[in-house]
C-alpha cells in the first residue's frame, strides 16, 4: 500500500528557506506513470497547489510561487523535496505531499501533512 | 487564470438528506474536475475525478456530474461519516482548487 510521509522543521524564521521532504513507501517514485506533488493549506483556509515533479526531474510550479519554489527528486532514496525561499507569515500552512495520478493532474494519494509555522 | 467558485460555502443537513454542492469554473474546463473530502486535521481524500468517475473504494452514494463550467457533487443519502469539507479542483490548466464547502450537522 502506497504511503507518503512528510518530514522537516515545524518552525522556520521569516526570510529563511522552508525545506520539506516526502518519503514514498510501498511504491517506486521512479514509476513512469506518476508525478509527485506538493499542496499547502493555511490554517482554516483552502488548498493551494505548489507544484509537481517527475522522477526524471521535470518540474512544474504554481506561477504565483514559482520564483521562490524548487522541487527536487532523489530516486535512490525514494524521496522528493520542497524548498520555499524568503518565507513570510503568509507561508504558514500545513504542507502535503501527494501522488498525481496517471490519468490527470489530480491527487489520489496524500501524505498526512505537516504544519510549518513561520515565526521569529 | 481559471477561478473556481463553490456554493454554498456552508451547508447544514441531516443524516439521510440528499446533498448537492456546486462548483463553477470561470472558463470551460471540459471535464477536468476532481472532488475531494477533507476532515479536520486530515489530508484530503479523492472522491471523484474527470467530473463523474468514482474513485475506487468511494461509496456509491457519492456522484459527480457536469461539464464545461458547471459541476455538481451529490451525496444521495448523507451519512454521519460524510460531515466534512468538500473541495473541487480543476486540472484543465494548471491546478486550482475551489474555496471549499463545509457540510455540517443541522
Amino acid at each position: 500500500q502506497l504511503q507518503l510521509l512528510e518530514s522537516g522543521p515545524g518552525l522556520v524564521k521569516p526570510s529563511e528557506t522552508l525545506s520539506l521532504t516526502c518519503t514514498v513507501s510501498g511504491g517506486s517514485i521512479s514509476s513512469t506513470d506518476y508525478y509527485w506533488g506538493w499542496i499547502r493549506q493555511p490554517p482554516g483556509k483552502g488548498l493551494e497547489w505548489i507544484g509537481i515533479i517527475y522522477y526524471s526531474g521535470t518540474a512544474y510550479y504554481n506561477p504565483s510561487l514559482k520564483s521562490r519554489v524548487t522541487i527536487s527528486v532523489d530516486t535512490s532514496k525514494n524521496q522528493f523535496s520542497l524548498k520555499l525561499s524568503s518565507v513570510t507569515a503568509a507561508d504558514t500552512a500545513a504542507y502535503y505531499c501527494a501522488r498525481r495520478e496517471s490519468s490527470g493532474n489530480y491527487f489520489g494519494c496524500w501524505g498526512q501533512g505537516t504544519l510549518v509555522t513561520v515565526s521569529s | 487564470d481559471i477561478q473556481m467558485t463553490q456554493s454554498p460555502s456552508t451547508l447544514s443537513a441531516s443524516v439521510g438528506d440528499r446533498v448537492t454542492i456546486t462548483c463553477r469554473a470561470s472558463q470551460s474546463i471540459i471535464s477536468w474536475l476532481a472532488w475531494y473530502q477533507q476532515k479536520p486535521g486530515k489530508a484530503p481524500k479523492l472522491l471523484i475525478y474527470e467530473a463523474s468517475s468514482l474513485e475506487s473504494g468511494v461509496p456509491s452514494r457519492f456522484s459527480g456530474s457536469g461539464s464545461g463550467t458547471e459541476f455538481t457533487l451529490t451525496i444521495s443519502s448523507l451519512q454521519p461519516d460524510d460531515f466534512a469539507t468538500y473541495y473541487c479542483q480543476q486540472y484543465n490548466s494548471k491546478v486550482v482548487f475551489g474555496q471549499g464547502t463545509k457540510v455540517e450537522i443541522k
